[in-house]
């Protein structure tokens, strides 16, 4: 079973560019996650989207960040424009069922703010 | 105050010695209890999970969860250079199902 593909794999841009990550899930996940997770951080949610809606983005910061996941399978997440404290790797997860053993994760997108 | 705290380390130890890493949290709603592994330039993989209290073992490695102490633990024995890592507690509230709360990650070293 191929795992979660992310990409670019890094990703180097000035402040107040923008830029946009790719996720594609593993085969049938209805559930799919985009983590942000800062050098020596945990990996922090930013969205959960159910199939192509949208259940948890409170930690979004939508003012310039945004995500969707059109036709419940591919997503992509934007940030537009970038400031260096967005500099990070962006992980993307799926998940076939609610529960602690479910997350699948893939390798990250290394985002460097110049 | 974060919901989990966990001591970032870096932790280094021999090959074949006994790891333990800890995290300790805040919030009592935490039911589901996990522990990750993350290598260099990868995402993070489960390694384990127990549910509330009690111990739970596969292979080297022992999770324990005292949830009167709110205090949980991963031991690794006879660890092995491969075992080299940043681990991650992590934890889930009953209710906000798969809702992922994350300690910041102890970087372990094994020295063959």
């Amino acid at each position: 079973e191929a795992g979660v593909a992310q990409s670019p794999r890094y990703k180097i841009i000035e402040k107040r560019q923008s830029v946009a990550f790719w996720c594609n899930p593993i085969s049938g996940h209805a559930t799919l996650y985009w983590y942000q997770q800062i050098l020596g951080q945990g990996p922090k949610l930013l969205i959960q989207f159910q199939n192509n809606g949208v259940v948890d983005d409170s930690q979004l910061p939508k003012d310039r960040f945004s995500a969707e996941r059109l036709k419940g399978v591919d997503s992509t997440l934007k940030i537009q424009p970038a400031k260096l404290e967005d500099s990070a790797v962006y992980l993307c997860a799926s998940s076939s069922r609610t529960g602690p053993d479910t997350q699948y994760f893939g390798p990250g997108t290394r985002l460097t703010v110049l | 105050q974060k919901e989990v705290e966990q001591d970032p380390g870096p932790l280094s130890v021999p090959e074949g010695a006994i790891v333990s890493l800890n995290c300790t949290y805040s919030n009592s709603a935490f039911q589901y209890f996990m522990w990750y592994r993350q290598y260099s330039r990868k995402g993070p993989e489960l390694l384990m999970y127990t549910y509330s209290s009690g111990n739970k073992e596969d292979g080297r490695f022992t999770a324990q969860v005292d949830k009167s102490s709110k205090y949980i633990s991963l031991f690794i024995r006879d660890s092995q250079p491969s075992d080299s890592a940043t681990y991650l507690c992590a934890m889930i509230a009953y209710s906000s199902a798969s809702k992922i709360i994350f300690g910041s990650g102890t970087r372990l070293s094994i020295r063959p």
